[in-house]
């Protein structure tokens, strides 16, 4: 069964204090793996599509990997802004439905 | 760009009670899903069109849920009796093609049923 794990369910961090958070998956072929970003009150948006396993994609303070199994969002030097839920979803080789993860609450304090 | 539109943006019923739910996609975006939020959950996802064909309804509970996409633009997603365990807040969301392509997001409504 295809699914999506993210750890941990919730990070608090100082401002300036660099993190990782986690997407574990297991899809029988990959076609695409999505990060959004959710502001409360808010539809999730998109920050970034990793199609194969050693891709590696920036934008500001955020950097998202690939591996055959699992992702990771590096968040460096966070600010207050950047506090959000995010949410990792695959897609697999064999339809086009999104398999979503429960989302990491990031809290940054300043 | 305009967004997604959605309305209403909150919506309070009771149980055994109809509602729907409408969306206007970025214009020329041939995909269109409407997704549930559970507190605390990742979204799940009802049914997804492309242009005014369904691609996927395999989770649509279609005892009590139904959705439309005339003319293969706007839509409309009906619940018709409500449960409690609907209370959640319904995304619609619009994308240019289906494989690979980054979904955009409306504001989404928050149903409560008491």
């Amino acid at each position: 069964e295809d699914q999506v794990t993210q750890s941990p369910e919730a990070l608090r961090l100082q401002e300036g204090e660099s993190s990782s958070l986690n997407c574990s998956y297991t899809v029988s072929g990959l076609r695409g793996l999505f990060w959004y970003r959710q502001d409360p009150g808010k539809g999730p948006e998109f920050l970034f599509t990793l199609y194969s396993a050693g891709e590696e994609k920036e934008k500001e303070r955020l950097k998202a990997t690939l591996t055959k199994k699992e992702s990771f969002l590096h968040i460096t030097a966070p600010k207050p802004e950047d506090s959000a839920t995010y949410l990792c979803a695959v897609q697999p080789e064999s339809n086009y439905q999104l398999i979503w993860g429960a989302g990491t609450k990031l809290i940054i304090k300043p | 760009e305009a967004g997604v539109a959605q309305s209403p943006r909150y919506k309070i019923i009771e149980k055994r009670q109809s509602v729907a739910f409408w969306c206007n996609p970025i214009s020329g975006h041939a995909t269109l899903y409407w997704y549930q939020q559970i507190l605390g959950q990742g979204p799940k996802l009802l049914i997804q069109f492309q242009n005014n064909g369904v691609v996927d309804d395999s989770q649509l509970p279609k005892d009590r849920f139904s959705a439309e996409r005339l003319k293969g633009v706007d839509s409309t997603l009906k619940i018709q009796p409500a449960k409690l365990e609907d209370s959640a807040v319904y995304l619609c969301a619009s994308s240019p093609g289906l494989a690979g392509n980054e979904q955009f997001f409306g504001p989404g409504t928050r149903l409560t049923v008491l």
